[in-house]
């Protein structure tokens, strides 16, 4: 599969307890876009990286959600001290920038449910 | 404030007939205007994308019309298909940034047979 990859699909997360999720993009895309999507909504930005660079973060993204992409690869985003309106799909994009084609694939997202 | 307006948030279709789903932005730094195909339970998918520079784009069953002086575009199925039935996003970016997308609320679309 070369899509880009979400893991865990679900998780389910007592309140106030951290969670992490990890995202692969599509091997040769330099660009990682995470965002947020609640029932009914489109997705919201949160954040994203061009190589191991956090390039931009939406204010969205309070001091208890952390990105990282460490090595340019894969991509990490971690929830402490979790609340029930964290709840959402939380969902991952990669791209190629610069590219003609600029479009940005999705994974399938990771649904979180804070209890 | 909400930058990409979306009508209407539902729509029944008959099988065959035109689904239209319309898109209204306000800011104007935005070059890249794609729509977005979502099934429950999976991440959106790129249908068709458009730049400012065209008024029309066509691939398949589907078109995006694009009117830059009124800041509205919108999506035309042809042909409607019961397995269209999905949620359909639009949504901008800004130019240099087109994986920072600023999304419609999204329109649920059914397709009866």
């Amino acid at each position: 599969d070369t899509g880009v990859s979400q893991d865990p699909r679900h998780k389910i997360t007592k309140r106030g307890q951290n969670v992490t999720f990890r995202c692969d993009p599509i091997s040769e895309h330099n660009r990682l876009y995470w965002y947020r999507q609640t029932l009914g909504q489109g997705p919201e930005f949160l954040t994203y990286f061009q190589n191991e660079a956090q390039l931009e973060k939406s204010r969205l993204l309070s001091d208890r959600f952390s990105a990282e992409r460490p090595k340019g690869s894969f991509s990490t985003l971690e929830i402490q001290r979790t609340e029930q309106g964290d709840s959402a799909m939380y969902l991952c994009a990669s791209s190629f920038f610069p590219s003609g084609n600029t479009e940005a694939f999705f994974g399938q997202g990771t649904r979180l449910t804070v209890v | 404030q909400q930058q990409v307006k979306q009508s209407p948030q539902s729509l029944i279709v008959q099988k065959g007939g035109i689904s239209i789903i319309n898109c209204a932005y306000e800011n104007t730094a935005f070059d890249y205007f794609p729509w977005y195909q979502q099934f429950p339970g999976k991440g959106p998918a790129l249908l068709i994308a458009i730049r400012p520079d065209v008024s029309e784009k066509k691939e398949g069953r589907f078109t995006i019309s694009f009117n830059k002086s009124a800041k509205q575009f919108s999506l035309h199925i042809m042909d409607s298909q019961p397995g269209d039935s999905a949620t359909y996003f639009c949504a901008a970016s800004k130019r240099g940034s087109q994986g920072n997308l600023i999304f419609g609320k999204g329109t649920k679309l059914s397709v009866k047979p």
